[in-house]
């Protein structure tokens, strides 16, 4: 059974970088597609960016400038850096795999939010 | 961008009566290859979301058959044939085609 663990700081300044990490138990990094999404106070869903194990990756046009979703493969952890953060991106973070049918035209073609991580709070903050 | 818009934002039902969440978006959301890249998610009371539909209307694994989602083009359904108190919670729809990108999100309540 996949599980995924957010980590990182609670509290981050204003202008400074926001750097949360996903520890994946229970499979590997490699042949899978990896997310993030995060969730304002009170507020509905908003896709942050995801990245493949292959390296390519794919982000929100409002956050790119500022995004970077890379893994690390010694130890089966993916994570993201957000730059020049402000009040706006306070919320819960999730991350999560994607998965596909495992059988028929869509398989390994179609990708969806399959397993979600607990959420980790991020307040900015000074 | 395409934006994804949910119509309630918020349903009160009935226990056993059906329920049903309309989602638009702002083109169409057919590929290629013939299937809808759309996807329908709920996030019940204090936990992480869950997957209920993937690609317009296939259930996701484990996912009660009360569920349904139809549609095509720019708009789409979730039905739920009979509400239950579990099922309380607020029900998302997110394009796949380019990128991702979430309704506002509809709360469903007893």
């Amino acid at each position: 059974q996949v599980q995924l663990q957010e980590s990182g700081p609670g509290l981050v300044k204003p202008s400074e970088t926001l750097s949360l990490s996903c520890t994946v138990s229970g499979a590997s990094i490699f042949g899978h597609y990896w997310s993030w999404i995060r969730q304002p106070p009170g507020k509905g869903l908003e896709w942050i960016g995801y990245i493949h194990y292959s390296g390519s990756t794919r982000y929100n046009p409002s956050l790119q400038s500022r995004l970077t979703i890379s893994f690390d493969t010694s130890t089966n952890q993916f994570s993201m850096r957000l730059t020049s953060v402000t009040a706006a991106d306070t919320g819960i973070y999730y991350c999560a795999k994607l998965g596909s049918p495992s059988s028929g035209f869509l398989a390994n073609y179609y990708w969806y939010i399959a397993v979600w991580g607990k959420g980790t709070t991020v307040a900015v903050s000074s | 961008d395409i934006v994804m818009t949910q119509s309630p934002l918020s349903l009160s039902v009935t226990p056993g009566e059906p329920a049903s969440i309309s989602c638009r978006s702002s083109q169409s959301l057919l590929h290629a290859n013939g299937h809808y890249y759309l996807d329908w998610y709920v996030q019940k009371p204090g936990q992480s979301p869950q997957a209920l539909i993937y690609a317009g209307s296939n259930r996701a694994s484990g996912v009660s058959d009360k569920f349904s989602a139809s549609g095509s083009g720019t708009d789409f359904t979730l039905k739920i044939t009979r509400v239950e108190a579990e099922d309380v919670g607020v029900y998302y729809c997110m394009q796949t085609l380019q990128g991702r990108g979430f309704g506002q999100g509809t709360k469903v309540e007893i």
